[in-house]
């Protein structure tokens, strides 16, 4: 089973939508990254979290550390926001170069 | 602009080959990491160091080597290349934030551009 699971794995919105990406882990924490993977391959960092939620622009992320879950929302989504997402967990007293990171998912939003 | 550099971009090799992937960074941070992307699956460690001096193997360290002699650059090494060595490479670095608040004992993080490897 792996460590980090992400769902969905792929998903279609139209231009508006309100969409929800989830993360949920098996192991103990420190802190969750949320990052977006252009489709051109860079990777950037939108979220560090170790608690409750954060809010960018249209983008807000919330942590449950007791049930172990990360939701990423996306309110008024726009086709610029299509993109791979990825959900990252630094292991509690795990090494700090040591994330371990979901398989991602793939974000389409149509016009 | 202050961020983490990985060069090459892109590069061919033939089975056999020796080659080393650059990254820098500008930031200071103490801790570094090399990952590599395959198809379907997420971002795996390869090696990664919490310091100049200091290395050690992530998840998939076999036909990779690593040095981190400066806090700025941690180059990784392809000994003898092999066609599964074929890849997306990415360099990120990170800090720890001071303790207390929303960010204790957290990363921020920060990725290279990525490195596409193709091994024939």
């Amino acid at each position: 089973k792996n460590e980090v699971e992400q769902s969905p794995q792929n998903l279609t919105a139209q231009e508006g939508e309100f969409i929800t990406i989830n993360c949920s882990y098996s192991v103990g924490i420190s802190a969750l990254h949320w990052l977006q993977q252009h489709p051109g391959g860079g990777i950037v960092s939108l979220f560090m979290l170790s608690s409750g939620k954060k809010k960018h622009g249209r983008l807000i992320a919330t942590i449950n550390i007791q049930e172990k879950h990360s939701s990423l929302h996306i309110t008024a989504s726009h086709p610029r926001d299509s993109a791979v997402y990825i959900c990252a967990v630094k292991n509690y007293g795990g090494s700090q170069g040591n994330l371990i990171f979901g398989k991602g998912t793939k974000l389409s939003v149509k016009p | 602009n202050a961020g983490v550099t990985q060069t090459p971009k892109f590069q061919v090799l033939k089975t056999g080959q020796s080659m080393t992937l650059q990254c820098a960074q500008d930031m200071n941070h103490e801790y570094m990491s090399w990952y590599r992307q395959d198809p379907g699956m997420g971002l795996r460690l390869i090696h990664y160091s919490v310091g100049a001096g200091i290395t050690d193997q992530g998840e998939v360290p076999n036909g990779y080597n690593v040095s981190r002699s400066t806090t700025e650059d941690f180059p990784l090494r392809l000994l003898s290349a092999a066609p599964s060595q074929t890849s997306v490479y990415f360099c990120a670095s990170s800090w720890v934030a001071g303790t207390g608040g929303s960010y204790s004992g957290a990363n921020v993080l920060t990725f290279g551009a990525g490195s596409r490897l193709t091994v024939l």
